[in-house]
């Protein structure tokens, strides 16, 4: 069975500090993660995948695939992060399951 | 411009008074999702459809239903609402198994 696990509902930090969001992952297989990002009022847009190894508003997420975990990382929070996230799994069929958020707040 | 198009974006209704939420996405993408969105619970799958005429239960399907006669349409359909369908709803699409998805607007429901 898929599952994703956020930890954290709530994570609170001040402009310029470090931000880590977790997530952990149950899957037999080989997985696709991803992150998505919910900024208020608007729709879920995707963020990154792991596939891609990219940086995108300067977060990254890389693949654990011991500890199964997909962290998303940002070394200088901005104010304009906050929003709610979700991490994601695709495993071997159509289902994307997601955790169940992380609300992001960034204080000035 | 590439989307998914949700209607309506507000609803409410009572109790046991059949209703649609349409779905429309022009990216020609043969994967089609339902998703509600509660506090605490993040989102959850309600159905899915892999293309026309093929559609499947998530994990929360009890009391709704789905179909899919055209690709580029996937209408939710509550026979019988009730408070506890009240939530927010998503529709997305992608075009492949592990392509992102493309999230609708929401649909925000109040059944009373």
């Amino acid at each position: 069975a898929q599952r994703v696990t956020q930890p954290e509902k709530l994570l609170s930090v001040f402009k310029g500090a470090p931000v880590e969001l977790k997530c952990n992952y149950s899957y037999s297989g080989s997985p696709e993660l991803f992150w998505y990002v919910q900024y208020s009022r608007q729709r879920l847009q995707l963020l990154l995948r792991h596939i891609s190894r990219e940086s995108i508003k300067g977060f990254t997420a890389d693949l654990n695939k011991g500890e199964t975990s997909f962290h998303l990382k940002k070394p200088f929070a901005q104010e304009e992060d906050s929003a709610m996230y979700y991490c994601a799994l695709s495993g071997g069929a159509q289902k994307l399951v997601f955790g169940q958020g992380t609300r992001l707040t960034i204080n000035p | 411009e590439a989307q998914v198009t949700q209607n309506p974006r507000y609803l409410i209704t009572v109790t046991g008074k059949k209703l649609t939420v349409t779905c429309s996405q022009n990216m020609n993408h043969e994967y089609m999702s339902w998703y509600r969105q509660d506090p605490g619970l993040g989102l959850r799958q309600i159905y899915y459809s892999m293309n026309v005429e093929a559609t499947d239960k998530g994990d929360v399907p009890e009391g709704y239903k789905v179909s899919r006669k055209e690709k580029r349409n996937f209408p939710l359909i509550l026979e019988s609402p009730s408070p506890n369908q009240t939530s927010l709803y998503f529709c997305a699409s992608r075009p492949g198994l592990y392509s992102p998805l493309h999230f609708g607007n929401g649909t925000r429901l109040t059944v009373t």
